[in-house]
């Protein structure tokens, strides 16, 4: 089945600095989903990515889907101490959802 | 309006009891997916209906695992004869016809 791999695992950054995270697949996904979980919390859906090299923007936070649809990024300009959480990317295929283990952010003020 | 509600939020139970985890999906959400989650990881699928029908149950780990939405709306998710590998967070989705799923808080089951 498909598999979505993350990296890094963890970052830490200084407030203001970017962010960017990234999902890789061995094979073509039909689509990407981004999810963001704050400490103890549940994922919250952030954006959903179908086409091919489709780049959608909210406010500071950047999506990609690459031209083969084996990978994608989400890139953070100028983090804030909100930012902080675990950022999961996922793919549904047949109804079946296969989540990264996610890269977890954390902000130094 | 209400978002996915589970209960109970934190479960404990002793090895080799049954337990039940009770997810109330948004109103109208025609799907409904169960997920586990270990602590550092991503969420596991381990089940999906669409309405009553149960249409993958391909990621229960065992025939201890058993879900069930009956009426198209509460679901259920059981565990019998707990594990201590069992302990995670239970994590309960819903979803209109898309792929956006609103997740639950999570039941947080720990097998002592």
């Amino acid at each position: 089945g498909q598999q979505v791999m993350q990296i890094p695992q963890y970052q830490h950054v200084q407030e203001g600095e970017d962010f960017t995270t990234y999902c890789n697949s061995s094979t073509t996904l039909s689509n990407i989903q981004w999810y963001k979980q704050r400490p103890g919390g549940h994922p919250v859906f952030l954006i959903q990515l179908v086409k091919s090299g489709e780049v959608k923007k909210q406010k500071r936070l950047t999506f990609q889907f690459g031209e083969a649809k084996k990978n994608s990024s989400l890139h953070i300009t100028a983090t804030q101490t909100t930012d902080v959480g675990t950022y999961f990317c996922g793919s549904t295929n047949a109804g079946k959802s296969t989540f990264g283990d996610g890269t977890t952010l954390t902000v130094k003020p | 309006g209400a978002g996915v509600s589970q209960s109970p939020r934190y479960k404990v139970a002793k090895r080799g009891q049954d337990v039940a985890l009770r997810c109330d999906p948004i109103s109208g959400h025609v799907s409904l997916f169960w997920y586990q989650q270990a602590l550092g990881q991503g969420p596991e699928f381990l089940t999906y209906f669409q309405n009553e029908a149960q249409l993958d149950k391909s990621g229960l780990p065992s025939d201890r695992f058993f879900a069930e939405r009956p009426e198209g709306s509460v679901s259920t998710l059981k565990i019998q004869r707990t594990q201590q590998e069992d302990s995670a967070v239970y994590l309960c989705a819903s979803s209109p016809v898309r792929n956006e799923q609103f997740f639950g808080p999570g039941t947080r089951l720990t097998v002592l």
